[in-house]
C-alpha cells in the first residue's frame, strides 16, 4: 500500500530565508508525486507534481521540490520565504494499481508559519 | 478552486439527520472525489467515480453515499450512520479517469457540524 509520511508538524522560518518541507513516501512501484497547499477554510490548491524526468520540479508561486528516488522523498523549497507563505501543505502520492483503482494518498500536512 | 463549486459552504446537521453535500465542475472533468479531512489526520477518500454512473467506495465509506447520475455532479449524502461526521468535505475533479499522473483540482470545501 502506498504512504506518505511529513514528518514535521510545523515549520518556522524568518521571512527571506529559505524553507523546506519534507516529505517522504513509499510505493511499490512508480511514484507519482504532488505538492498541495491549503490557506485557512479553503480547498487545497496545486503547486507541483513530479512524473518522470528531471529530479527538480519547479511549481507555482516560486515552489520547488526535488525527487531523490535512493532516500523516497520529496522535499519542497523556496529560496526566499515570504509571510504569505504560511499555510497548510499537503503532500500525496498515487501510483498505477492492479486492481484499477486511482487513488491520491495524502501525509498529514505541515503547516508553515513564516515570521515577519 | 478552479472550475469546481461546492455548496454550502457552511452546514449544520442534527443527531439522526441525513445531509446532502453539493459539488459541481464545468471543467468536462471526467473524474470526480470526495475527501475528508480532520485535524491532523491529513485527507482520506470516501468515494469516487471515474465515469458517470459508476462510482467506487474509498477508504472511510461507511456511512456516506454517493451518485453520479451527470457528468459535472457528484453529490455525497452524510447518513444518520455517520457516527462521527464533523469534519471538513472536499470535493476534487482529474481529467482522466483511471490515470495516477493526473492532477485533482479541488473545490472550496464544505464545513459540517453535527449539533
Amino acid at each position: 500500500a502506498q504512504s506518505v509520511a511529513q514528518p514535521e508538524d510545523q515549520v518556522n522560518v524568518a521571512e527571506g530565508n529559505p524553507l523546506t518541507v519534507k516529505c517522504t513516501y513509499s510505493v511499490s512501484g512508480n511514484p507519482y508525486l504532488f505538492w498541495y497547499v491549503q490557506y485557512p477554510n479553503r480547498g487545497l490548491q496545486f503547486l507541483l507534481k513530479y512524473i518522470t524526468g528531471d529530479n527538480l520540479v519547479k511549481g507555482s508561486y516560486g515552489f520547488e521540490a526535488e525527487f531523490n528516488k535512493s532516500q523516497t522523498s520529496f522535499h519542497l523549497k523556496k529560496p526566499s520565504a515570504l509571510v504569505s507563505d504560511s499555510a497548510l501543505y499537503f503532500c500525496a502520492v498515487s501510483e498505477y494499481m492492479d486492481t484499477g483503482r486511482r487513488a491520491l494518498t495524502f501525509g498529514s500536512g505541515t503547516r508553515l508559519q513564516v515570521q515577519p | 478552486d478552479g472550475g469546481i463549486t461546492q455548496s454550502p459552504k457552511y452546514l449544520f446537521r442534527k443527531e439522526g439527520q441525513n445531509v446532502t453535500l453539493s459539488c459541481e465542475q464545468n471543467l468536462n472533468h471526467d473524474a470526480m472525489y470526495w475527501y475528508r479531512q480532520d485535524p491532523g489526520q491529513g485527507l482520506r477518500l470516501i468515494y469516487y467515480s471515474q465515469i458517470v454512473n459508476d462510482f467506487q467506495k474509498g477508504d472511510i465509506a461507511e456511512g456516506y453515499s454517493v451518485s453520479r447520475e451527470k457528468k459535472e455532479s457528484f453529490p455525497l449524502t452524510v447518513t444518520s450512520a455517520q457516527k462521527n461526521p464533523t469534519a471538513f468535505y472536499l470535493c476534487a475533479s482529474s481529467g482522466r479517469s483511471g490515470d495516477p499522473t493526473d492532477t485533482q483540482y479541488f473545490g472550496p470545501g464544505t464545513r459540517l457540524t453535527v449539533l
